[in-house]
């Protein structure tokens, strides 16, 4: 079966810092990994997606996250925080194949916090 | 105009009453899912939907059934509510067939407490 661990609940930065949400999976097959991003109040939205190729992955307002297979690790980074960064970041993971091909499994959310 | 919604985006109830969750979607997408969101739980999948004659039970369908009504309407029933189902309740589609692989369109969510 599938999982996703989250490291942290939450997790506070200065505005600037590095940010860095770490996320490892299970998988007993090739993954397909996903950060989505949740501002309050609204629905969740795709930041970016490992599917296949390229490890380095870029994704929308300048974050990044690296598959590293060997780490069963897809850590979200950004090199310097913006105030609107504040929000839940949910990292998941599907299989690439077999009868739960779509499924997202989801880790429990990291609340990122801004300060300025 | 948003390409999934749901509805009513809040609602309280009572104990015992059947409440009714709708979500519509113009994605064109054959699948759908219904999540739950808990504080500190993440999303979990109530259930799924990859086309109008298939619905699955997802991880915590007890106390919960679903009707696709057609290709874009997917609809989410409490038959008898009770305090612990009330959560963030998220719809959400894909379509696996084309470009866009299997990534998860979601809804703005229905804000459900039972008193």
């Amino acid at each position: 079966a599938q999982s996703v661990t989250q490291l942290g609940s939450h997790v506070s930065v200065s505005e600037g810092a590095l940010v860095l949400l770490r996320c490892n999976y299970s998988s007993s097959v090739p993954p397909y990994l996903f950060w989505y991003v949740q501002y309050p109040n609204q629905g969740l939205q795709l930041l970016l997606k490992y599917t296949t190729g390229a490890t380095l992955v870029k994704g929308i307002n300048g974050f990044e996250a690296e598959f590293k297979k060997s780490e069963t690790s897809f850590h979200l980074t950004k090199p310097s925080a913006h105030m609107s960064d504040a929000a839940e970041y949910f990292c998941a993971v599907s299989y690439a194949g077999g009868t739960s091909y779509g499924k997202l499994t989801f880790g429990q959310g990291t609340i990122l916090t801004v300060h300025p | 105009d948003a390409d999934v919604t749901q509805t009513p985006r809040n609602r309280i109830t009572k104990t015992g009453k059947r409440i009714m969750l709708e979500c519509s979607q113009t994605k064109g997408h054959d699948r759908m899912y219904w999540y739950r969101q808990d504080p500190g739980l993440g999303l979990r999948l109530i259930y799924y939907s990859f086309d109008v004659k298939d619905i699955n039970k997802g991880e915590i369908s007890d106390g919960y059934s679903v009707s696709r009504q057609a290709q874009a309407k997917f609809s989410l029933s409490l038959e008898s509510a009770i305090p612990n189902q009330t959560a963030l309740y998220f719809c959400a589609t894909s379509d696996l067939r084309g470009r866009e692989g299997d990534t998860q369109y979601f809804g703005p969510g229905t804000r459900l407490t039972v008193l």
